[in-house]
C-alpha cells in the first residue's frame, strides 16, 4: 500500500518569505507527527497529532512555526518569515493508534533550504 | 525518557554479522526498546522492537540481557546496502508518543 507522502520534495525559499510544508499519512493512521532534521544530525521532534488535535507543541521552535491537521489525514507545517536556521529536512510520520507508536512510519521528508 | 549511548560509527565488510551495542543504563520498567534504519535523504525506517531476551525478524535480530541495561542488533551477513545509520531509542510505547533520536551509529559496509 501506499505509504507517507511529503510534499515538496525540495523547497528554496528567501528568508523572510513563508512557506507550507504538506503530509499525506498512511491511509487509517490517526496519529501523525513532524520532526526536523538539520544536516549531519538527528531528529529533532516538532510537534504530534491524535487526530485532528495537538496535544503537545512544545517541540515547535518558535511561534514562527505552526501546523494543522484537517479531516483526519492531511497535515500542514507553516514557517513564517524563514530564516536561514530553518534550512533543514522537515519528515513526517504516521502510526496507527492501535498498535506501538514507537513504530512510526516516515515519508521521504522534504529539504528546505532559505537562503 | 532513558538516554542512550552507541558508539558513533563501525565498519565492516559484505557478508560479515555486525553487532551494534547500545547503553541504556536508566531504562524504566515499561520501556521497550526500538531500533531505526536511515539511509541518506530517507526517513527512518522502523527494524526492529523488543523488551526483553531476544527478538528476531527478516531483517535483524535484538539481544537484551535480564538487566535490560544495553541491548545489541545484530545484522546478520551484511551487504553494501545495510550502509546507513542506526538509532537506538528507549521509551514508553503505550504512553510516549515522540521518538527521541539520538546521534545513532554510521554504519559503513565495504566491499
Amino acid at each position: 500500500g501506499a505509504g507517507v507522502s511529503q510534499s515538496p520534495s525540495n523547497k528554496v525559499t528567501e528568508k523572510g518569505k513563508d512557506v507550507e510544508l504538506r503530509c499525506d499519512p498512511i491511509s487509517g493512521h490517526t496519529a501523525l507527527y513532524w520532526y526536523r532534521q538539520s544536516l549531519g544530525q538527528g531528529l529533532e521532534f516538532l510537534i504530534y497529532f491524535q487526530g485532528n488535535s495537538a496535544p503537545d507543541k512544545s517541540g515547535l521552535p518558535s511561534d514562527r512555526f505552526s501546523a494543522e491537521r484537517t479531516g483526519g489525514s492531511v497535515s500542514t507545517l507553516t514557517i513564517q518569515r524563514t530564516q536561514q536556521e530553518d534550512s533543514a529536512v522537515y519528515l513526517c510520520a504516521s502510526s496507527a493508534a492501535l498498535v506501538s507508536s514507537y513504530e512510526q512510519y516516515f515519508g521521504p521528508g522534504t529539504r528546505l533550504t532559505v537562503t | 525518557l532513558a538516554k542512550t549511548t552507541q558508539p558513533i560509527s563501525m565498519d565492516s565488510y559484505e557478508g560479515q554479522e555486525v553487532n551494534i551495542t547500545c547503553s541504556h543504563n536508566n531504562i524504566a520498567t515499561n520501556d521497550y526498546i526500538t531500533w531505526y534504519q536511515q539511509f541518506p535523504s530517507q526517513g527512518p525506517r522502523f527494524i526492529i522492537q523488543g523488551y526483553k531476551t531476544k527478538v528476531t525478524n527478516e531483517v535483524a535480530s535484538l539481544f537484551i540481557p535480564a538487566d535490560r541495561k544495553s541491548s545489541t542488533l545484530s545484522l546478520p551477513r551484511v551487504s553494501l546496502s545495510d550502509t546507513a545509520v542506526y538509532y537506538c531509542l528507549v521509551g514508553d510505547v503505550d504512553s510516549s508518543y515522540k521518538l527521541i533520536f539520538g546521534s545513532g551509529t554510521r554504519l559503513l559496509v565495504r566491499p
